[in-house]
Formats: structure tokens, C-alpha cells, sequence
């Protein structure tokens, strides 16, 4: 399977834990989203690269989240202290370049419940 | 905070019949693009539409675009219970590097 994959599916941490997610994306695509959902709602944008690079980062990503890309390639996203305000779908995208021009690629996502 | 709102919220039809989805969104816009959600999965691409652009066709999907009233519409035909899922419009603002999804209208078709 060549599509976007993310690591764990489901995540469950207590308060005041910290947790990591990983995404691989399309090996060709050089941009690389994350987003937060929850339920009932769509995707939220959080941050994105360009390669190695972040380009953007969402008022939503507050100190305690912290995103990387290193080599271009995979990328994690580290949340610091959970709060029970951060349970939601983690959702990873990929694409070959702006969203001007071309399709996202979505991976399956993380669940993350914090209790 | 989330640009475009769809219309309805919840759409229940049965299978055969055409459903029509509506987003609305506040500014100007470089493209409009339609995903859909499958039941705790992650989101497909179904189609993109450029603010040059009226009408986009693709299989049983239609899409169009009116940029003096903000708004879109996806229509599907002859809907299958495999059109279950929700969908999502995001926009892409002018010389934007990235997409603003709506909250969502929910689809059940009935077999």
C-alpha cells in the first residue's frame, strides 16, 4: 500500500502524559499536513511542510504540541502535558504541492483520548 | 475557525435517489474541494473546482461553483448505500497554502 499511513491508529494516555504520532506520507509528495478533528466537526489545520520545512503553523498549535520533518520525509507530532481538551483524530495529509493546485492524500488517522 | 458551513447537516435518502449538498463560505477563493469521510476513517478527495470554473463533473458527481453568492453544491446520483459517509467542502483561499473545511453534512442512503 503506497497511501499515507499513521502510527498508532488509537492512543489512550492519561493527563499530563506525552505522547508522539507519526506519519509516513506519499513518497513523492514534498508537503506534508497535519490537522485535529473532533467529533462532529471537520478537519482543523494545524501545521504544515514544505520538506523539511514548516511553513505555517495554526493558532490552534500551542507550545505544548510540537511537529517535525526531519529529512523531508517521515514527520511526528509530539503533544506535551495532555490535556483532555487535546482528545480528537490526529489526521496526517499529503500532497506534491499547494493546495492551489493539487489534491490532499489523507492518512487513516490517530484517535487520542486523554483521561 | 472553519470558513465554509454545508447544508444540511444530516441528509437521509434512499438508494436510488440524488442527493444535494450545499457549502457556503465567506471569502475569496483560489478553488473549492469536496472530501469524503467514511465512518472514523481518513478523508478522500473527490473533486476540485477552480473559482474560474462553474460546473465539474466526475462519475456521479457534480459540483458547482457560484463565487458572487459563496456558495457550491455537490450533487450525486443515483445513490449507492456505499455514498454513506460524510462530506466535507474546503476552500482554498487566494495564494492560501492550505484548506479550510466546513463542519460537514452526514449522508445515509437506504438499501
Amino acid at each position: 500500500d503506497t497511501g499515507v499511513s499513521q502510527d498508532p491508529r488509537h492512543k489512550i494516555t492519561k493527563r499530563g502524559q506525552n505522547v508522539t504520532f507519526r506519519c509516513d506520507p506519499i513518497s513523492e509528495h514534498n508537503r506534508l499536513y497535519w490537522y485535529r478533528q473532533t467529533l462532529g466537526q471537520g478537519p482543523e489545520f494545524l501545521t504544515y511542510f514544505q520538506n523539511e520545512a514548516q511553513l505555517e503553523k495554526s493558532r490552534l498549535l500551542s507550545d505544548r504540541f510540537s511537529a517535525e520533518r526531519p529529512k523531508g520525509s517521515f514527520s511526528t507530532l509530539e503533544i506535551q502535558r495532555t490535556e483532555q481538551g487535546d482528545s480528537a483524530m490526529y489526521l496526517c495529509a499529503s500532497s506534491l504541492g499547494s493546495p492551489s493546485d493539487y489534491e490532499q492524500y489523507f492518512g487513516p488517522g490517530t484517535r487520542l483520548t486523554v483521561t | 475557525s472553519q470558513q465554509g458551513e454545508e447544508d444540511p447537516q444530516a441528509l437521509s435518502i434512499q438508494e436510488g435517489e440524488n442527493a444535494t449538498m450545499n457549502c457556503s463560505y465567506k471569502t475569496s477563493i483560489n478553488n473549492l474541494q469536496w472530501y469524503r469521510q467514511n465512518s472514523g476513517r481518513g478523508l478522500v478527495h473527490l473533486i476540485l473546482i477552480r473559482s474560474n470554473e462553474r460546473e465539474k463533473h466526475s462519475g456521479r458527481l457534480r459540483v458547482t461553483l457560484d463565487t458572487s453568492k459563496k456558495s457550491s453544491s455537490l450533487l450525486i446520483t443515483a445513490s449507492r448505500a456505499a455514498d454513506t459517509a460524510s462530506y466535507f467542502c474546503a476552500t482554498c483561499m487566494e495564494y492560501g497554502n492550505k484548506l479550510v473545511f466546513g463542519a460537514g453534512t452526514i449522508l445515509r442512503v437506504k438499501s
